[in-house]
């Protein structure tokens, strides 16, 4: 258990399917993360969340819709996805007023487009 | 953006053999942090690096902020089966807030008993 928890640990999704991920971190951080990790490429981040509020959208298509209600919580809503988009999706966690800048993952959703 | 390029890219070790890997960059990174992935699972912060010149241990562990700010090592001594995965390196420009990690590609680390 590593304080961010993330579901599914797997989804199978057609591109017509509408899908959400989630993750949830109980350890008092006020920023949340969305990373994309796909074989042979560095860890691509997509979206920062800090107080809530998003920061930084890194030219993520539209296709990838994400919602942060709390600073526990965090969701990306999937729908007409490509199957490039396969990937493991990586959601981390971070104080932001904090010398510490470890973020602490979530074990991640394995995500296959058919 | 910023690039962080990490090698090697895979190592073959024999078990009890000492590891050695590094990334660098053309921008200078405040935080140099290393972590490390199993299969199916998140990273896992190993060491974080503050100030340039820093060297830092965590058991076997040893690594480095260089002082040009643009590069920083690993080191593994005595390797062990457990020590097998990926290993990240990742920078921060920031000087704190949510600007969000650069990452290297990763070492790919496998042991042979």
């Amino acid at each position: 258990e590593t304080g961010v928890t993330q579901t599914p640990r797997h989804l199978v999704m057609g591109m017509t399917n509408k899908k959400s991920l989630k993750c949830e971190q109980h350890l008092g951080h006020n920023a949340m993360y969305w990373y994309k990790q796909s074989a042979k490429k560095p860890l691509e981040l997509m979206f920062v969340y800090n107080f809530k509020e998003q920061t930084e959208n890194n030219s993520v298509p539209s296709r990838f819709s994400p919602e942060c209600p709390n600073s526990s919580h965090l969701f990306l809503h999937l729908h007409t996805l490509q199957p490039e988009d396969s990937a493991l999706y990586l959601c981390a966690s971070s104080h932001t007023d904090s010398a510490n800048y470890g973020y602490t993952f979530g074990s991640g959703t394995r995500l296959t487009v058919v | 953006g910023q690039q962080l390029n990490q090698s090697p890219q895979s190592m073959f070790i024999q078990e009890g053999e000492d590891v050695s890997m590094n990334c660098t960059s053309s921008s200078i990174f405040n935080t140099w942090l290393w972590y490390k992935q199993d299969p199916g699972e998140g990273p896992v912060l190993l060491i974080a690096l503050y100030k340039a010149g820093e060297l830092t241990s965590n058991g076997r562990l040893t690594a480095q902020f260089g002082i040009t700010r643009k590069d920083s090592f690993l080191n593994i001594s005595a390797s062990i089966p457990s020590d097998v995965g990926i290993y990240f390196c990742a920078g921060q420009l920031a000087g704190g807030g949510a600007d969000g990690l650069t990452f290297g590609k990763g070492t790919h680390l496998i042991i042979q008993p």
